[in-house]
């Protein structure tokens, strides 16, 4: 089965800090994805990654930024977090070519900013 | 402007009824559709999936129908039970240039199935 772990599940920061979220995969998929779900926007693509150290931005990247060092982690960096960033953040991966649309989701890290 | 829209923010169905998710697209260029489940505090998982050259992909209790020409698929649940309640969202791709290889999603439906 496939993993996709986050390092937190919930986590509280105050406005101004730097936010590091990590997300690993055990399954050496190619291409790894940061969402973000609120109510009534659905998940809402922030940046993507289709190999390592490349990136894309997805539909809302203001305000984030990512690294991908190794293929098996992607990180969502916040770099001064503001109230509007609270959200549920999801990590995703899947395989690059042959099934590449099944991407397999993280349990989620809830971020609230003060 | 939503490519992908899942008009039905909710849904309510009683236990061993059939419960159908509508989604409609707007992109002829969709080629593959997917259809995740999630739970409240979880990340989505994969439910099913189904590629434009087919019409109906079928597993266990959980079908999926595309209707091409009308730019529409739905999922069908028989017999619904309470643990199918969740959101439900569908999503859909192209094959874009290079790597862009992203999925366009619904805003999802919250399916409650009652005992």
């Amino acid at each position: 089965d496939v993993k996709v772990t986050q390092s937190s599940r919930y986590l509280v920061k105050r406005t101004g800090e730097k936010v590091f979220l990590e997300c690993v995969q055990d399954m050496d998929h190619e291409n790894m994805f940061w969402y973000r779900q609120d109510p009534g926007l659905g998940l809402r693509l922030i940046y993507f990654s289709y190999d390592v150290k490349m990136k894309e931005k997805g539909d809302i990247p203001e305000g984030y930024s990512v690294s991908r060092e190794k293929k098996e982690r992607f990180s969502l960096i916040l770099e001064s977090a503001s109230t509007n960033q609270t959200s549920m953040y999801l990590c995703a991966s899947s395989l690059k070519t042959g099934g590449w649309e099944t991407q397999y989701f993280g349990p989620g890290t809830r971020l609230l900013v003060l | 402007d939503q490519q992908v829209k899942q008009n039905s923010p909710s849904l309510s169905v009683q236990e061993g009824r059939i419960s159908i998710l509508n989604c409609d697209y707007t992109n002829s260029m969709f080629d593959y559709f997917l259809w995740y489940k999630k739970y409240p505090a979880e990340g989505p998982t994969f439910l099913i999936s189904i590629s434009s050259i087919k019409d109906k992909n079928e597993d266990g209790r959980f079908t999926v129908f595309l209707n091409k020409s009308a730019k529409h698929l739905s999922l069908h649940i028989v017999p619904s039970q309470p643990g199918d309640s969740a959101v439900y969202f569908c999503a859909a791709s192209a094959e874009g240039a290079g790597n862009n290889r992203k999925l366009i999603w619904g805003l999802g439906t919250s399916l409650a199935v009652n005992p």
